[in-house]
Parts: C-alpha cells; structure tokens; sequence
C-alpha cells in the first residue's frame, strides 16, 4: 500500500517569488512513481511533473522542479517565479510497481497574490 | 489532439436513482481509470481498466457500484441506487499503458439529492 502526506494545507506566496510545496510518502515498493498534478477552480486534474524512484537527477519541466530526496521519502515541488495563474490546488501522488492507481495526497492550496 | 472527456459535466439526481457517467479516454490510451473525489479531499481511485477487462477493481466502494468498457475505448461508471454519500466529482484519467503518466477528464459532479 501506499500513503502521501501534504501537510501544507494552504499558502501565499508574493507573485514572482519561488515557492515550495511538501509531499512525504510511505510505501514497500522498490519501484515507484511520483507525480504533482495542479487542479485549478475549474476542477480539471492538470499533470505537471513526473519522478521516478530510479531517476538519479530531479526532475524539471519549465518552472517546476521536483526536490526528490529518496532516504527521506519526500519529493517537494518547486514552483519559481510565481504567477497568479498558479493559483490552484496542487495534488503529490504515487503509483506503486504494479503501476496502475494513483496514491493522492490530501493536497495544499496555493494563492498568489499580485 | 482531444484530451480525455467526460459527460455529463453535472448531474444531479434523487436518491435510489441509477446514473450513468460516460469517460471518452485519448484516443489511442489502453489504460482507464476511475476516481472519486470528496469536498477537499484528494481523489481516490475507484477502478482501472486496461482494454476492455477490469484489471483492478479494488477500490470499488460497493456492489452499488459498477463500470464497464466493452470495445476498449469509452467507459460508463454506473452507480444503481443512489445514495446522499454517493455525491461527489468522479474523474476519469486515461495513459497508454498502465505504467504512464494518467491524464484526467474535466470530471462529472453528481449530486444525491
């Protein structure tokens, strides 16, 4: 079985500056996935970043970047030069070697103010 | 391309009703997948499918609850006497194959009156 934990429930952050959002896991699986996906207002689950548990380098995609630190079983993301679109809820899961369903977490909600 | 879609986008129904939500993964995706989620929670995993068999159907929370995707592409999450529990967005995500990135549907609010 698998477990996340987002203990942020919510956050500002200033427009422009870097903010980063925790995520801790629990699993028995030597192969894992992890993955932050943004769920904005209107509902819509958005993929945003994927690790792998083999991977040896963080993973990057544009202004995110994935603190993956395997002895402490967390993958924080880092969101850099925020903008107001970035305002949303923000899901860390994991899926397990049997690679089907998702683990989410309980989710942090981020608001950027202007 | 289209992305996953999903209808209706709402539905709102009377207890002990049966509801029918229809999930239209990528084209292409043989892997789909069914969740459920609650008022501030994080979506829970329901059932997964890779072609048209139930490869997992663990997270099924009751008989009530039964999904079908008989040529392998469209999904229907059939949900037979309806209960206020019962209320809730349910997404479906679709990946190429079941180790892939899933990628969600807009999702169907159902709300049990």
């Amino acid at each position: 079985a698998q477990k996340i934990t987002q203990t942020q429930p919510g956050m500002f952050v200033q427009e422009k500056e870097a903010v980063t959002l925790d995520c801790t896991y629990d699993t028995s699986d030597q192969s894992y996935g992890l993955f932050w996906y943004k769920q904005p207002s209107s509902g819509e689950m958005i993929f945003l970043i994927y690790q792998g548990s083999y991977d040896e380098q963080n993973a990057t995609e544009g202004r995110y970047s994935l603190n993956f630190q395997k002895a402490r079983k967390s993958a924080n993301l880092v969101i850099s030069a925020s903008q107001l679109g970035d305002s949303a809820m923000y899901f860390c899961a994991i899926v397990g070697a049997a690679g089907n369903k998702l683990t989410f977490g309980g989710g942090t909600r981020v608001l950027v103010k202007p | 391309g289209a992305g996953v879609s999903q209808t209706p986008s709402n539905k709102v129904t009377e207890k002990g009703k049966y509801v029918e939500l229809r999930c239209d993964p990528i084209s292409g995706h043989t892997a789909l997948y069914w969740y459920r989620q609650s008022l501030g929670q994080g979506p829970e995993f329901l059932i997964y499918f890779q072609g048209t068999g139930a490869a997992d159907d663990s997270g099924l929370p009751n008989d009530r609850f039964f999904a079908v995707r008989p040529e392998g592409s469209v999904s229907t999450l059939k949900i037979q006497r309806t209960e206020r529990g019962d209320s809730a967005v349910y997404l479906c995500a679709s990946s190429r194959a079941a180790e892939n990135t899933q990628y969600f549907g807009p999702g169907t609010r159902l709300t049990v009156l």
